[in-house]
């Protein structure tokens, strides 16, 4: 148990679908992340908060919407995906932004996309 | 900020410590090193952090010499449960502009 919880575990969806992924975490943390993580790929940072604020938007396709309405909760909203859409995704959160600051990550919601 | 290098797979046997050397050629003065660990199908998990010399925690041992343009991340006797992939991750300890990049990372392969 690292804190960091995420649900669904798992999600099945089609290309037209409208899902959310949900992460909670119970650190007190100040700043959270969406990571992807394709088979047999790095993990690639989607998007970082920090604050609530949002800091870092790697290029992430319009199809994925970030939402953080508070420091303890954030969601990836997901809409009209695609197949290659579909691999682990992970939440992690840590007390602030800087490398001192330690992970903590979430299992990971399993995505795939018909 | 700072690449890092790290070997894409390693094997070793149960018993046996293994280190493994993470190259961060660049790595600026205000820089610190930290490794992870992930498990198929979960998250990254913490290991350890350092700025130089030698830090020993209860898992491992991570050893960076003078010039900090490496690091090595030591396991001592390996069981089966130690196979995973480990991160070597680089950057500012009080950047607010830190973006964690986690590479490809080191796949470890215990045998029995």
């Amino acid at each position: 148990e690292t804190g960091v919880t995420q649900t669904p575990r798992h999600l099945v969806m089609g290309m037209t679908n409208k899902k959310s992924l949900k992460c909670e975490q119970h650190l007190g943390h100040n700043a959270m992340y969406w990571y992807k993580q394709s088979a047999k790929k790095p993990l690639e940072l989607m998007f970082v908060y920090s604050l609530e604020e949002r800091v870092e938007n790697n290029s992430v396709p319009s199809r994925f919407s970030p939402e953080c309405p508070n420091s303890s909760h954030l969601f990836l909203h997901l809409h009209t995906l695609q197949p290659e859409d579909s691999a682990l995704y992970l939440c992690a959160s840590s007390q602030g932004q800087g490398a001192l600051n330690i992970q903590y990550f979430g299992a990971g919601t399993r995505l795939s996309v018909l | 900020l700072a690449k890092t290098t790290q070997p894409i797979s390693m094997d070793s046997y149960e018993g046996q410590e293994v280190n493994i050397t993470c190259s961060h050629n660049n790595i600026a003065t205000n820089d610190y090193i930290t490794w992870y660990q992930q498990f198929p199908s979960q998250g990254p998990r913490f290991i350890i952090q350092g700025y130089k010399t030698k830090v020993t925690n209860e898992v491992a041992s991570l050893f960076i010499p003078a010039d900090r343009k490496s690091s090595t991340l030591s396991l001592p006797r390996v069981s089966l449960s130690d196979t995973a992939v480990y991160y070597c991750l680089v950057g500012d300890g009080s950047g607010g502009s830190y973006i964690p990049t986690f590479g490809r990372g080191t796949s470890l392969i215990v045998h029995p």
